[in-house]
């Protein structure tokens, strides 16, 4: 399996324009988070699915951050407009269930920067 | 909500143990994990303990976990330059399958 797959690797945009990160999760797993790391803030859960359904969304920012799984192959989070607070490390995550434990397989990140 | 502590930073020498430490809030965790990330890479799954455990040891790994005082080390034995790498801390609740990661520690292996 290649594991969890992220597009792109580098992202640099303008502010206001939109931004669309791409998560591939690995075959079989039924869960899905995004993650986003950065200096000051460390990393944090922004949302996740279960089964291509939002689970727990308490951590998007606001508004101008969405999230969708249209099937369990594949993810975007989209931000729009973007700005320069919004440059970060984003993660994409997998798991499946086994029993109560939970090991989640992180993609490379894709890193953004709002100029 | 929950909260996971570490200490941001930890320089050793090499061939020495390292211990990284991390505390948490949640008093229904029912895991704890370390996971390691490299630079410019993603996190990866070290080495896991279940609540009712105490300790767990993998190879150069010792994981040690005080649950009354809601304390979790990670023991390196003969830490290498490979070593080098942010750990988190990270540990699941009860309810619900997400993790609350600490906020990492920077380990620094020299020669």
């Amino acid at each position: 399996d290649a594991g969890v797959i992220q597009s792109p690797r580098h992202e640099v945009t303008e502010m206001g324009q939109e931004v669309t990160l791409r998560c591939k999760p690995i075959s079989g797993h039924d869960y899905l988070f995004w993650y986003r790391q950065t200096m000051m803030r460390g990393l944090e859960l922004l949302i996740y699915f279960n089964n291509n359904v939002p689970i727990d969304d308490s951590g998007m920012p606001e508004d101008r951050f969405s999230a969708k799984m249209p099937n369990a192959s594949f993810s975007t989070l989209k931000i729009q407009p973007s700005e320069p607070r919004d440059s970060a490390v984003y993660f994409c995550a997998s798991s499946w269930w086994k029993g109560n434990h939970n090991e989640q397989f992180f993609g490379p990140g894709t890193r953004l920067t709002v100029l | 909500g929950e909260d996971v502590e570490q200490s941001l930073f930890l320089s050793v020498r090499e061939g020495d143990s390292s211990v990284i430490n991390c505390t948490y809030t949640d008093s229904s965790s029912t895991y704890l994990y370390w996971y390691k990330q490299e630079p410019g890479a993603g996190l990866q799954l070290l080495t896991y303990i279940f609540s009712n455990m105490d300790m767990k040891q993998d190879q150069r790994l010792t994981v040690l976990l005080n649950k009354k005082d809601k304390h979790l080390s990670l023991r390196i034995a003969d830490t290498q330059t490979g070593d080098s790498a942010i750990y988190f801390c990270a540990e699941k609740g009860g309810g619900g399958n997400k993790l609350t990661f600490g906020t990492g520690t920077q380990l620094k292996v020299e020669l």
